[in-house]
């Protein structure tokens, strides 16, 4: 089983609140990545980073923001919360590219 | 993003029935990578194929990358209830090693 771990797992709030997701590997993995995904349908990459101090925005625009301030830890956050940002959060990380990716268990998010 | 097709994106067979997905590229690609979803569940890497032609199999199931490497399959033999879930393609090109994007899936249901 996989060392990488999401929390919380599930999360209502309210519309306007400030959210971080977290998500934390202890396998030492540089490459670390945040999919959005509705249920059953396909996976969005939104922000992805290679290594500390590194982060990139990926292929569906998204108002959240991340960090990596550390190897093992990726949080997301999303300053203002809407209805439009329920959804599943997927946290990946691999040792390099062009290799096996590990995904944490998602966090699933719920804005009313 | 990577340019990639998918299909079927639904099937559904009996339980005994073959199964197969394809992942089309309209770029040649350096590798390409395989995972599972189970319903309710995060994706679980499968496979990567990288050699041109190359065909590894698992079981029941038996990947192929083309001669071109710009298509790829996942073939299922005699499917069981425990192969439900959605099937992913991750391919890469020489161009964006870092990212790890996804096809759009193909969802296979299995009647008893």
């Amino acid at each position: 089983e996989a060392d990488i771990y999401q929390t919380p797992r599930y999360l209502v709030i309210g519309t306007g609140k400030k959210i971080t997701l977290e998500c934390s590997q202890t396998m030492g993995h540089d490459k670390m990545y945040w999919y959005q995904q509705d249920p059953g349908m396909e996976l969005h990459l939104i922000h992805y980073s290679y290594g500390v101090n590194s982060t990139e925005k990926g292929d569906l625009s998204s108002e959240s923001t991340v960090s990596r301030i550390r190897t093992e830890h990726f949080p997301l956050t999303l300053e203002s919360a809407r209805p439009s940002h329920t959804s599943q959060y997927l946290c990946a990380s691999r040792p390099g590219v062009n290799t096996e990716a590990f995904f944490g268990q998602g966090t699933r998010l719920t804005v009313v | 993003g990577q340019q990639v097709m998918q299909i079927p994106q639904y099937q559904h067979v009996q339980e005994g029935e073959d199964f197969t997905t394809y992942c089309n590229s309209s770029t040649t690609l350096s590798n390409i990578q395989w995972y599972k979803q189970r319903p309710g569940g995060h994706p679980v890497f499968l496979i990567q194929l990288v050699k041109s032609g190359e065909v590894k199999k698992q079981k029941r199931l038996t990947f192929q990358f083309g001669e071109a490497k710009k298509n790829s399959s996942l073939h299922i033999t005699a499917t069981q209830t425990t192969d439900v879930g959605t099937y992913f393609c991750a391919p890469t090109s020489g161009g964006s090693n870092y990212k790890l994007t996804f096809g759009k899936g193909t969802l296979l249901t299995v009647n008893p």
